[in-house]
């Protein structure tokens, strides 16, 4: 069983609040990718770390920001959460010295801003 | 043309029948396969990896096709559970390979 972790799970919020999505794992996985997704519709990868001090953005333009101040945590974070922000968050990793190496999910933040 | 393309169907078929889902890719340098299974509101979660061979985890059979740049999933003796959406991930080539993910096909499976 995969050991990603997000919390929290549901969040509601109020426009124009600052929130931090967190995600941790403890698989020593180097890369590590935020994706969202709204119901019955495809991943967008946000942003994707290949490690300490790496992070790049995604295909999807967000307004969010991420950090990789350690290998095991990539945070996600909304400065100013808008009603537009609302769907659900997904953190994956996956190791990338081993060959063919699956990516593993956490559970999902799933958000919305009122 | 569109990296990975799936049928999103819906697929809609009786308990115990047998599916089959394909994937196309367009990268031939494509190096990594996986089918996920996605629940309505939940993440993906790993199904199998795809490996050159062909494998098979019980009633599930994937295979690759470098040659027509397809990957393929068998679904035998459907169960109600198996009603899903299938998604199709391929993996580039070197260290900063690039994961694209398909939109998924859909299956019901129906009493």
């Amino acid at each position: 069983e995969a050991d990603i972790y997000q919390t929290p799970r549901y969040l509601v919020i109020g426009t124009g609040k600052k929130i931090t999505l967190e995600c941790s794992q403890t698989m020593g996985h180097d890369k590590m990718y935020w994706y969202q997704q709204d119901p019955g519709m495809e991943l967008h990868l946000i942003h994707y770390s290949y490690g300490v001090n790496s992070t790049e953005k995604g295909d999807l333009s967000s307004e969010s920001t991420v950090s990789r101040i350690r290998t095991e945590h990539f945070p996600l974070t909304l400065e100013s959460a808008r009603p537009s922000h609302t769907s659900q968050y997904l953190c994956a990793s996956t190791s990338l010295t081993e060959l063919n190496s699956p990516l593993h999910f956490g559970n999902g933040t799933r958000l919305t801003v009122t | 043309r569109k990296e990975v393309e799936q049928d999103p169907g819906p697929f809609n078929v009786p308990e115990g029948a047998t599916v089959a889902f394909n994937c196309t890719y367009s990268n031939s340098a494509s190096q990594s396969f996986f089918w996920y299974r996605q629940d309505c509101r939940k993440e993906p979660k790993l199904l199998m990896s795809v490996y050159s061979s062909g494998n098979e985890d019980g009633r599930f059979t994937a295979q690759l096709n470098r040659a027509s740049q397809y990957i393929s999933l068998l679904i035998r003796d459907s169960k109600l559970s198996d009603s899903a959406t299938y998604l199709c991930v391929v993996n580039g080539a070197g260290n900063n390979r690039k994961l694209i993910w398909g939109l998924g096909t859909s299956l019901a499976v129906n009493p």
